[in-house]
Formats: structure tokens, sequence, C-alpha cells
């Protein structure tokens, strides 16, 4: 079964409104993770790297106040789509490590902004 | 940032035949990790290696890391339609699970 659990799966919304993504790491304690956006038929770029008890770490090009991620505890990442317009509908997926070389991805939520 | 260049970038054969990707890159990786992606899912790990020349075997796929761990192959024989998805590599910097994503390589197995 899924040892990373993603939220929702599929999200419509109207441009200007803010989505929040969850991230769930559900039977390991994950003090890192990672949050990656993926366009149709291309790979995954990493966003950021998600702290748990500090700051996101953003990768650049990518806009912190845009994207606010928040590590609230060492099972749950959460990423917040702030004021999404279209072009900020893609596929976003999380990651966990759970031990060295070993990362498990959520199922992605599928962000649709009209 | 590193790049991981994939090829071939598409690949459209029929059940049975054998294929091979091509992952290079210009930087040093401590590890090097293969996924498939179906579409709407998230990536599935499939092997990582480590040791530069290292050969790991997962079923009709044989994977391999370059002596200099810049690059590495995925060769899969026989296709099966099963085998149908995106194939990513991804290198990795010492012990931090920070991961690049190679440009991917879509593969059709056409029954």
């Amino acid at each position: 079964g899924a040892v990373v659990s993603q939220h929702p799966s599929w999200v419509i919304c109207k441009s200007g409104t803010s989505v929040k993504i969850e991230c769930r790491s559900l039977d390991f304690q994950a003090t890192t993770m990672f949050w990656y956006r993926q366009f149709p038929k291309q790979s995954l770029m990493l966003m950021a790297t998600s702290n748990e008890g500090s700051k996101a770490t953003y990768e650049q090009g990518v806009e912190k106040d845009k994207f606010l991620i928040n590590h609230a505890s060492l099972t749950l990442s959460t990423l917040t789509v702030t004021s999404a317009h279209p072009e900020d509908s893609s596929f976003y997926i999380c990651s966990a490590p759970r031990a060295k070389n070993i990362q498990y991805f959520g199922a992605g939520t599928r962000l649709s902004v009209l | 940032t590193q790049l991981l260049e994939q090829s071939p970038q598409f690949l459209s054969i029929q059940e049975g035949e054998n294929l091979t990707v091509y992952c290079n890159s210009s930087s040093v990786f401590s590890s090097l990790q293969w996924y498939r992606q179906e579409p709407g899912e998230g990536p599935v790990l499939l092997v990582t290696v480590v040791t530069g020349g290292e050969v790991k075997k997962l079923k009709r796929l044989t994977f391999q890391f370059g002596d200099a761990r810049k690059d590495s192959s995925l060769h899969i024989t026989a296709a099966q339609p099963g085998d149908t998805g995106l194939y990513l590599c991804a290198g990795a910097e010492g012990g931090y699970q920070k991961v690049t994503f190679g440009t991917g390589t879509k593969l059709q197995v056409i029954p």
C-alpha cells in the first residue's frame, strides 16, 4: 500500500483562489519532504524542500510567496498555491525519504485553475 | 543546476523487442535511481545504483551505473505492454535525499 499519501488527487478552482495540498508520510517520520511540479509530457521539476521545524528551501525561480510550504509535523507537509492562475495548472507531487536512497512519492495532485 | 539528459525521449516498440534507455550527465552522482511513472500517478522506484560500474537486474530489466558515476542505462528484454510508461532517472548527491530528475523517456509497447 501507499506509504506517502497526497490529498486531494484532483482539484479545480477559480482564478485568484488559494489551494492547499497535503502530503503525509503514513508509517514513518519525515523531517524532510520534497515538492515537485510536472507539466504534461515533461519530467519532474523540484520546487522546494520542506523542512520540519524550519523554513522551506525553494529552488531558483520558484516564488516562495506564491507557493507556501508548511511542514507542520514529522508526518505532514502542506503546499498552498496562493492566488492561483491558469498558468499554475499542473501536476504537483510530493515525496518523502524513508532511508538513504529510498524515497517514496505521493500519487500527485492535478490542479486545474479556471 | 545539474542536468540529466535521457535518450531517447520517445520510444514505440512491438511486444517482444529489446530496448535501452540512456541517462547522461556531466556531473558525478553518489547514487542514481530509476523510476517508472504511469499517467496521473507518482513515480515508483525501480532501482538504486550506487557503485560505479554496478549492474543490477530486476527480472527483465537491467540497470547499469557508469564507471565514473555520471551516466546510467536501463535495458529491457522482451518488452511487454505492461512496461509502457514514463521512465525517469534521478541523480542524488551525497547522503542528501534531494534528487535531480532526468528529462524522461516515454515508452510505448504495442501488443
